[in-house]
């Protein structure tokens, strides 16, 4: 089955604890990206990858890392997680072009206390 | 740079009346238009998409959007609504300009009552 796997979906962490969300996809996507969602915010990007090796900030990446070493993974990184970073978060993948959709992971609600 | 605006946070529409999910964009190039659904504790689902042709396009569960390039719009609609339609709508774009990027609305919270 074609899918976005995110882990964990739920964690509960303290400020400044070193953390990482996984994000794999089974699809041979080009594209990947990163997403939180805050109420009456929608949907920001953190980071996004066009392809392995290459990565690129969204909209919201402060505080936040990423690595795309493997097509098929692109791990969240918080080094050090404070609690403005408390949110709901996911990731996406794509084919690399336009007219394609994005394909979501279930999301990762993480709390930093 | 691209935007999208969803001028409603909520729309409450009774079952069996028509839904009209509201979405305007800007965009620099050619925009690709998508329609996404969240249900609570789920990610986003795919419901339509706007690439090129025909301007009412249909998708998933009986929504279909229409496509006005003058009015720059892209609204959800679907001529009969349901409970389990219920969840938040979120409209997006891409724009061949700007590379391979999604930019989302702040989306909007259907509820349809029975």
């Amino acid at each position: 089955e074609a899918q976005v796997t995110q882990n964990p979906r739920y964690l509960i962490t303290v400020t400044g604890k070193k953390l990482t969300v996984t994000c794999s996809q089974n699809m041979n996507h080009e594209y990947m990206s990163w997403y939180r969602q805050d109420p009456g915010l929608g949907l920001r990007q953190i980071y996004y990858s066009m392809n392995v090796e290459v990565t690129d900030k969204g909209d919201v990446p402060e505080g936040y890392k990423v690595s795309r070493k493997e097509k098929r993974n692109f791990p969240l990184i918080l080094e050090s997680p404070s609690p403005n970073q408390t949110s709901l978060y996911f990731c996406a993948s794509s084919p690399g072009v336009w007219v394609a959709e994005a394909f979501f992971g279930q999301g990762t609600r993480l709390t930093v206390v | 740079a691209q935007s999208v605006a969803q001028p409603e946070d909520q729309v409450n529409v009774a079952e069996g009346n028509p839904l009209t999910v509201k979405c305007t964009y800007s965009v620099s190039g050619n925009p690709y238009l998508f329609w996404y659904v969240q249900y609570p504790n789920r990610g986003l689902q795919f419901l339509l998409k706007y690439i090129t042709g025909d301007n009412l396009v249909k998708g998933s569960y009986g929504f279909e959007a229409e496509f006005n390039k003058s009015q720059t719009s892209f609204h959800l609609k679907k001529p009969s609504a349901l409970v389990s339609d219920s969840a938040l709508y979120f409209c997006a774009v891409r724009d061949d300009n700007y590379g391979q990027n999604f930019v989302f609305g702040p989306g909007t919270r259907l509820s349809v009552l029975p």
